[in-house]
């Protein structure tokens, strides 16, 4: 069974700074990833998408990056702002799962200080 | 373009009755999966309808059902409410492709049951 996880689970930066959220899951056999951001009550909105067949993405001063051998993503966050703060959660399409099922983490809550 | 339309945002309903809620896709998209957010659970996946089939379902009592129109608009419902089905239900659509398709939220519908 496909298991995602996120590490750290809540972060306080100054703003300014430069981060790293990390995913990682069990199973290599997936079809793309997908990073999402959810402000608190609210939907989630998309940040980026990795292919299977890619290695990273970038969107802004977003890059997401994916390493299927070691069952690894990472989003990296440039320039940190207040309004980045919100949920960052990941999520994958497993191959053994049929049509669109998204297996998700549990998110890593992201505060940046003013 | 419009995004993912979820309705209503927020309802309350008593324990033991019974709830409805919709979710009209992105036009074109004929994909549309339904989630439950939940503190303690996070997203898990509850069902996914194509072309008005369900084609996939998750770990969840018989009481949560969906189904989808011709227009690809979809709704879910939820009989016999338990104080547990308190939640942020989402539902996505996906762009149309093979498998390696983008998700897009919508907003949610904040659940209480009391």
């Amino acid at each position: 069974k496909q298991e995602v996880t996120q590490i750290p689970a809540a972060l306080s930066v100054p703003e300014g700074e430069n981060l790293v959220l990390n995913c990682s899951f069990t199973d290599s056999a997936i079809y793309n990833l997908q990073w999402f951001r959810q402000d608190p009550g609210k939907g989630l909105t998309s940040l980026l998408l990795i292919q299977s067949s890619q290695r990273e993405q970038t969107s802004g001063r977003l890059n997401a990056s994916l390493d299927k051998s070691s069952g690894r993503s990472t989003l990296y966050i440039a320039a940190s702002q207040p309004g980045d703060s919100a949920t960052y959660l990941c999520a994958l399409k497993p191959y053994m799962e049929y049509g669109n099922k998204l297996v998700f983490g549990a998110g890593t809550i992201l505060r940046v200080k003013s | 373009k419009a995004g993912v339309t979820q309705t209503p945002r927020y309802l309350i309903k008593t324990r033991g009755q019974q709830v409805t809620l919709s979710c009209s896709p992105i036009s074109g998209h004929r994909s549309v999966s339904w989630y439950q957010q939940t503190p303690g659970q996070g997203l898990q996946f509850l069902f996914e309808y194509f072309s008005e089939t369900q084609r996939n379902k998750g770990n969840f009592p018989g009481r949560f059902s969906g189904r989808q129109f011709s227009n690809s608009r979809s709704e879910m419902n939820v009989s016999t409410l338990e104080l547990g089905d308190s939640a942020l239900y989402l539902c996505a659509s996906f762009r149309p492709g093979v498998v390696n398709t983008e998700a897009f939220f919508g907003q949610g519908t904040r659940l209480t049951v009391v």
